[in-house]
Order: C-alpha cells, then sequence, then structure tokens
C-alpha cells in the first residue's frame, strides 16, 4: 500500500535561511508519481511539483529545488532564501498508476518569521 | 470557471442533522474528487467521478456519505445524520485527465469546513 510520511511536524526559521522539508514515501509500484502542494491560510491547495518514478533528476524553479532519490525513498523540498510569504502547510503526495487515489503525507508547518 | 469553486465556506451543523457540500469544478474538467481533510493532518480520498460517473468511492467513510455529479460537472457531497467526527474540511478538486486523473495531478478548491456540534 501507499504511504507518505513527513516527519517534520512543524519548523520555524527566519527569513532568508535555507529550510529543507523532508518527505519518504512506500509503494509496492514501480511507476508512481510524487507531487508537492502548498496550503496557505486561505485553505486551497497549490500545486508546486509532480515528478514520475523514472526521473531522478533534481528539479530547481527559481528559489525552490527537489531531490528525488529512489535509494532512499525520498522526495525532499528546499527553499533557499526563504521569505514571509512562504509560511503555509506543505504537502508531499504520492499516486500509482492505475489508482484514483492520491495519498497525501500529514503536512509540514512551515513558519517564516521576518 | 477560473478555479475550483466550493460553498459554503464555513458550515456548522447539529449533530444528526443533514448537510450538503457544493463544487463547481473548472469549467470542461472531467475528473472530480473530494478529500476529507481533519485538523491537523493531509487530505484523505473520499471518491471520485469521471464525468457524471462516480468510478471510485472506496474512501467514503460511512453509508451516511454520498455523492453525486448528475450532469457530468456540478457535485453535491451530502452527509446524513452528521456526527462529530466528520468534522473536516471537505476539499474538491477538478482535473482536465481522464482515467487515472490522479497521476497528473489536479487543481483543488478553498474546501468547506464544517464543524459538527
Amino acid at each position: 500500500a501507499q504511504k507518505v510520511t513527513q516527519a517534520q511536524t512543524e519548523i520555524s526559521v527566519v527569513e532568508k535561511e535555507d529550510v529543507t522539508l523532508d518527505c519518504v514515501y512506500e509503494t509496492r509500484d514501480t511507476t508512481y508519481y510524487l507531487f508537492w502542494y502548498k496550503q496557505p491560510p486561505s485553505g486551497e491547495l497549490v500545486f508546486l511539483i509532480r515528478r514520475n518514478s523514472f526521473d531522478e533528476q533534481n528539479e530547481i524553479s527559481g528559489r525552490y529545488s527537489w531531490n528525488f532519490q529512489k535509494s532512499t525513498s525520498s522526495f525532499n523540498f528546499t527553499i533557499t532564501a526563504s521569505q514571509v510569504v512562504d509560511s503555509a502547510v506543505y504537502f508531499c503526495a504520492l499516486s500509482e498508476d492505475n489508482n484514483n487515489d492520491m495519498r497525501f503525507g500529514a503536512g509540514t508547518r512551515l513558519t517564516v518569521k521576518p | 470557471g477560473a478555479g475550483v469553486s466550493q460553498s459554503p465556506r464555513y458550515k456548522v451543523a447539529k449533530r444528526g442533522q443533514d448537510v450538503a457540500l457544493r463544487c463547481d469544478p473548472i469549467s470542461g474538467h472531467v475528473s472530480l474528487f473530494w478529500y476529507q481533510q481533519a485538523l491537523g493532518q493531509g487530505p484523505e480520498f473520499l471518491t471520485y467521478f469521471q464525468n457524471e460517473a462516480q468510478l471510485d468511492k472506496s474512501g467514503l467513510p460511512s453509508d451516511r456519505f454520498f455523492a453525486e455529479r448528475p450532469e457530468g460537472s456540478v457535485s453535491t457531497l451530502k452527509i446524513q445524520r452528521t456526527q462529530q467526527e466528520d468534522s473536516a474540511v471537505y476539499l474538491c478538486a477538478s482535473s482536465s485527465s481522464g482515467q487515472w486523473a490522479s497521476i497528473y495531478g489536479y487543481t483543488f478548491g478553498s474546501g468547506t469546513r464544517l464543524t459538527v456540534v
């Protein structure tokens, strides 16, 4: 069965610090898809990134970067030079092929203080 | 519409009351999902529609939960005889992808926060 673990419940940093949010997943499938979503106080889940299990290349988008390592079943998310607007709950999620159910982790609440 | 719209934004129900939560997906989106998010937890899958067909309802926690999408656009999630454990945020999401849309990611609405007192 698929499972996503986000061990960090809450993280607090000061603006301009770098911060890494951890995500570890479990799946028996060889084909699967990993996601990160941001949930600001307004409540909607904002899509950040999608990776498939065959593409282990790390990705950078502005201040955001993602490190996908199949060997450790991890898909970690780093925010460089954090800003107050980055404060939100961040969710890692996993979808398996031929499955309608996207499985979310419990989320990490990030607070960036000025 | 431009995004996924959910109403009401907040709902307080007395225990035993029936409630109906509405979701307006992005126009033309084939797939529609309902998720339940308890306080401090990640969203959990409830059900999935492809057009008007409910293809997966494996996540519905009991027979008090019922969802429909009769014309393949707007969807309603109904909870009968609400109980305190039903208190949660109910999120709707839609996708232009058809089958196995979950592998592509979806657009979520802001949710309906249900509080059962």
